[in-house]
């Protein structure tokens, strides 16, 4: 099983990134995709989910109307669109997997963001 | 939203000893808990779900317990690949963290 996070980087406030994370030895088509983040030096916050077939999709209060994650099973590919970045945005972000609609059985190593001028 | 605070932030325990931290919830989560291990420099690594279903090649000096709004992650005996900030992470209503136990070397 593996998750490989990309696009993360140094963007000025009120610009917009794209994240991108690969799966692969697991079945995405099944599987409900989130993203986590974690601010340096502090803990865990859930972000966003899509469920397996993309037609649902919930957002932690912080990046609502900011953030939209979208997937493209095709390419066992999940996406986090983030626009109007803050500096409170800066963290590590993590893909997870799940198939229980519950607990995150799969994490990728993550991607650095910084949002900073 | 339901917010998990977790205790003590930092456990300061001699290898071989008992550790046990607490996590709490603003509401009832039934037994919709997991926990987690999170190494310096890596991900989080699945460790517990359903408060006490160990996850696959975890070793059962891991035990969780718990239901309704407090729940307990006890490691049995520390080893030094133990040291490490554990997160419990309620999933019966959306999903919310924990905000970390450092359990670190006494």
């Amino acid at each position: 099983v593996q998750l490989v996070e990309s696009g993360g980087g140094v963007v000025q406030p009120g610009r917009s990134l794209r994240l991108s994370c690969v799966a692969s030895g697991f079945t995405f088509s099944g599987s409900t995709l989130h993203w986590v983040r974690q601010a340096p030096g502090k803990g865990l916050e859930w972000v966003a989910l899509i469920s397996h077939d993309g037609k649902t999709e919930y957002y932690a209060e912080s990046v609502r109307g900011r953030f939209t994650i979208s997937r493209d099973n095709s390419k066992n590919t999940v996406y986090l669109q983030m626009n109007s970045l803050r500096p409170d945005d800066t963290a590590v972000y993590y893909c997870a997997g799940e198939v229980n609609w519950a607990w995150f059985d799969h994490w990728g190593q993550g991607t650095l963001v910084t949002v900073s001028s | 939203e339901i917010v998990m605070t977790q205790s003590p932030a930092t456990l300061s325990v001699s290898p071989g000893e008992r550790a046990t931290l607490s996590c709490r919830a603003t509401q009832s989560v039934a037994t919709n808990l997991a926990w987690y291990q999170q190494r310096p420099g890596q991900a989080p690594r699945l460790l517990i779900y359903s408060t006490s279903t160990r996850a696959t090649g975890v070793p059962a000096r891991f035990s969780g317990s718990g239901s309704g709004t407090e729940f307990t992650l006890t490691i049995s005996s520390l080893q030094s690949e133990d040291f490490a900030v554990y997160y419990c992470h309620q999933y019966n209503t959306w999903h919310t963290f924990g905000g970390g136990t450092k359990v670190e070397i006494k």
